[in-house]
């Protein structure tokens, strides 16, 4: 079973709209969710990153948000550009472990 | 710098034929891990390698198996290919055990037929 439901599978926004990633987990012993950005015919690569003593994280125009109660976390990219069209994938890890949990995916697309 | 190195890039194969796939990486990492690729299911461990001689099941193990060759390599060997294996392969490696980012090859893409 997907321990990381991430949602949704594809998201189209337009130039300069804000694009949102939602995810979800059930272990309580995750306690760090990283976020992976792929572009076509490359490997996933480390997006931002957050650990649930912060409720949210900003770099540049990505911004995580975290809800440790509801077991929930984000992704928001304002002023999307169409560079940022990707699949994006969210993680999360447990506290004894180097091993990743990954999400379903989001291919984003933006339209310039 | 070459990073993670994946090999072949592209590899079509018959069902019931064997082949490896090969993961080398120049960073020095201890930890190197074999994901499978595919749509709406994210990236699944198939194996990972803690350290050079140490190897580990992670969650779709099963047609699989690998070789903790060194430091550097890490390889993953379909012994008879059947067509669910038909996917992207990715490899990871990561310096030390924990909340460090995962560096990833390009993947192979691999169709059974």
């Amino acid at each position: 079973q997907q321990q990381v439901k991430q949602s949704p599978q594809s998201l189209i926004v337009q130039k300069g709209g804000i694009s949102i990633i939602n995810c979800a987990y059930e272990n309580t012993a995750f306690d760090y969710f990283p976020w992976y950005q792929q572009f076509p015919g490359k490997g996933p690569a480390l997006l931002i990153a957050i650990r649930p003593d912060v409720s949210e994280k900003k770099e540049g125009r990505f911004t995580i948000s975290f809800n440790k109660s509801a077991k929930q976390f984000s992704l928001h990219i304002m002023d999307s550009q169409p560079g940022d069209s990707a699949t994006y994938f969210c993680a999360a890890e447990e506290t004894s472990g180097s091993r990743l949990t990954f999400g379903e995916g989001t291919q984003l697309t933006v339209n310039p | 710098n070459a990073g993670v190195t994946q090999t072949p890039k592209f590899q079509v194969l018959k069902t019931g034929q064997s082949m490896t796939l090969q993961c080398a990486q120049d960073m020095n990492h201890n930890s190197m891990y074999w994901y499978r690729q595919d749509p709406g299911m994210g990236l699944r461990l198939i194996y990972y390698s803690a350290s050079e001689g140490t190897t580990d099941k992670g969650e779709v193990p099963n047609g699989y198996n690998v070789s903790r060759l060194n430091k550097r390599e890490f390889s993953l060997r379909l012994e008879s290919a059947a067509p669910s294996q038909t996917s992207v392969y990715f490899c990871a490696s990561i310096p030390d055990r924990a909340r460090q980012p995962q560096h990833f090859g390009d993947g192979t893409r691999l169709s059974i037929l």
